[in-house]
Order: C-alpha cells, then sequence, then structure tokens
C-alpha cells in the first residue's frame, strides 16, 4: 500500500510570510499532484509534476519533485488570505493507476490578514 | 464547458438504509472515479469507472458499489448504510483512464 505523509497537518501565519509544505513517501509515483480544496468544495488541481527533480511555478507557488520521486514540496511566498484552504498531494502510482490516485491527508493552511 | 456534477449535494439518512449518489462527468469524459473524504482518514478511491466497466476499485466493502452508463454518467451505491459511511463523497472525470481528474464539488453524507 502507497502512502502519503503530509506536513504540516496544521498551519496558520500572517499574510506575507513564506511557508512550505511537504509531501514525502517511501514509494514512487510516476507522477504527482497538488490540489487545493476549499470548504463545500472538492479539490481544485493546482500543478502536476511528471520528472524527478522537476520544479513548476503558479505564481507566488513553486512546486518541487523529488529526484527519486518519492517526494514533494509547495513553497508559498508572500502568502496572501486567498491561499487559505486545505492543500492535498496525490500520488499515481507506479503500477500504472490501478489503485486509482493516493491522497496525503492534506495541509490546513490560514492566512491571516 | 460545464465542470463536473454531483447531486444531491447534501443528504441525511439512517442507519441501515441505502443510498444513490450521482455524478455527471464534463462533457466529453469517459472515465469516473469515486471518492470518500473523511477528517481521520482524507481522501480514499473507491472506485473507478471507463466505458460503463469497473476499471479499478479501492479497499472497500462490498456495501460500496457503482456503474456507469452509455452517456458517462456514474451513480453509487451504499447498502446497509453504517454511522462510519459519513463522509463527503467525492466525484471526478477524466478523458481517458490515467488522466488529469476533474473533481465535482462533492455529497455530504450524514448517517444517523
Amino acid at each position: 500500500t502507497q502512502l502519503l505523509e503530509q506536513s504540516p497537518q496544521f498551519l496558520s501565519i500572517q499574510e506575507g510570510e513564506n511557508l512550505t509544505v511537504y509531501c514525502n513517501s517511501s514509494s514512487v509515483f510516476s507522477s504527482l499532484q497538488w490540489y487545493r480544496q476549499e470548504p463545500g468544495e472538492g479539490p481544485v488541481l493546482l500543478v502536476t509534476v511528471v520528472t524527478g527533480g522537476e520544479v513548476k511555478k503558479l505564481k507566488r507557488l513553486t512546486f518541487q519533485f523529488g529526484d527519486a520521486r518519492k517526494d514533494s514540496s509547495l513553497h508559498i511566498t508572500a502568502a496572501q488570505p486567498g491561499d487559505t484552504g486545505l492543500y492535498l498531494c496525490a500520488g499515481e502510482g507506479s503500477g500504472g493507476g490501478a489503485d486509482g490516485l493516493t491522497f496525503g491527508k492534506g495541509t490546513h493552511l490560514i492566512i491571516q490578514p | 464547458k460545464a465542470g463536473v456534477t454531483q447531486t444531491p449535494r447534501y443528504l441525511i439518512k439512517t442507519r441501515g438504509q441505502q443510498v444513490t449518489l450521482s455524478c455527471s462527468p464534463i462533457s466529453g469524459h469517459r472515465s469516473v472515479s469515486w471518492y470518500q473524504q473523511t477528517p481521520g482518514q482524507g481522501l480514499q478511491f473507491l472506485f473507478e469507472y471507463f466505458s460503463e466497466t469497473q476499471r479499478n476499485k479501492g479497499n472497500f466493502p462490498g456495501r460500496f458499489s457503482g456503474r456507469q452508463f452509455s452517456n458517462s454518467r456514474s451513480e453509487m451505491n451504499v447498502s446497509t448504510l453504517e454511522l462510519g459511511d459519513s463522509a463527503l463523497y467525492l466525484c471526478a472525470s477524466s478523458l481517458a483512464l490515467i488522466d488529469t481528474q476533474y473533481f465535482g464539488p462533492g455529497t455530504r453524507l450524514t448517517v444517523l
């Protein structure tokens, strides 16, 4: 069974600060996705990383896939209240998706004005 | 293009009852996946359908079942409801298997 551990579980910071959220596993994933979910809504895809060592930027968000494709990080620069939400990482197994996406339990992020 | 729609959005049932949830994928998407989300376990994969056939199944008891119709719409059914089945049930659609998934808003099921 593939597991994804996310840390921290909860994070509350002030507007303008920087933060990093981690997603770790002992398993190799063919790709890894980051989602943001707001209350009462389904997760919305932010990015997919596929290649080990890959770095992708989405405005103030920077996503990195580990060289061994077992871990990933999400860094937010100058956080804004609109960044508040549940951030989920999800891995596509190297077995061709036979088990669907494996999700971490998420990081609850609150950005205070 | 309209997103994934799920009905109903909220549902209250009692133990022992059964429930059917519906999902309409994005137009043109042929794959539909279902997930259960709870505070304790997070998002867990239930099953995936493609071209009316179940392609993958997660580790859930047989009380959880689903089907997909020729227009790609999907339903999932939970029989003999238990308190622990209270959760947000999310449907996601994609163009094909192993493709980017787009989630609906979910159905919030409460079992009393």
